[in-house]
């Protein structure tokens, strides 16, 4: 089956840096890569995916990138806000028609210092 | 607003107790899942079902089942639990038309 490395566990930034986290996936036919947000007590929530035809994308501060060939994608956070702290999950999944099943990294959370 | 719903919220049982968790939703999707997230495993899938007679098993089902009772309801139950069980459960769904999951609030349950 599928395996999902998420990196790093923990990341601490100041207000305003940039923020990347890292993930590195096992199965070649893995096609859909979402990224989700939770915040502390809260339920996780789709903050933006990709899919393997396309190499970046990109939605205001967040933005991820896909390298088939090395089988690595990456969310990049800019310009973070305190609002960004919150634990991200990376996913890899395969399917069509909605019938993605998501394996998930372990998590990364994220820590912006005022 | 269309939701998915979870209940109980917060249970605390005892080893060898039968627990059920359940699931609700008015999104109208067909698609639901149950995960288990613990502290630094990040969301592990338990079972999931693509319509009402349709039930798999996902990485981590032993010890659980699960009953799809109509589109909109989706429970988890622990036969016997036992402490390993404890952790943070979360059902979600999806459409067939898109692959993103809506979660539930989740529900934290104690296994003493």
């Amino acid at each position: 089956g599928e395996n999902v490395e998420q990196h790093p566990s923990t990341l601490s930034v100041q207000e305003g840096d940039s923020a990347v986290i890292k993930c590195t996936y096992s199965d070649s036919a893995s096609n859909y890569f979402p990224w989700y947000k939770q915040e502390l007590g809260k339920r996780p929530q789709l903050i933006i995916d990709i899919r393997s035809n396309v190499g970046e994308k990109k939605d205001q501060r967040i933005a991820v990138t896909l390298n088939k060939t090395a089988k690595h994608f990456s969310l990049h956070i800019t310009e973070t806000q305190p609002e960004d702290s919150a634990v991200y999950f990376c996913a890899a999944s395969r399917g069509s028609g909605g019938s993605y099943i998501p394996t998930f990294g372990r998590g990364t959370s994220l820590i912006v210092h005022p | 607003d269309a939701d998915v719903t979870q209940t109980p919220r917060n249970r605390i049982t005892k080893t060898g107790k039968r627990i059920m968790l359940e699931c609700s939703q008015t999104k109208g999707h067909d698609r639901m899942y149950w995960y288990r997230q613990d502290p630094g495993l990040g969301l592990q899938l338990i079972y999931y079902s693509f319509d009402v007679k349709d039930i798999n098993k996902g990485e981590i089902s032993d010890g659980y089942s699960v009953s799809r009772q109509a589109q909109a309801k989706f429970s988890l139950s622990l036969e016997s639990a036992i402490p390993n069980q404890t952790a943070l459960y979360f059902c979600a769904t999806s459409s067939t038309a898109y692959n993103e999951q809506f979660f539930g609030p989740g529900t934290r349950l104690t296994v003493l």
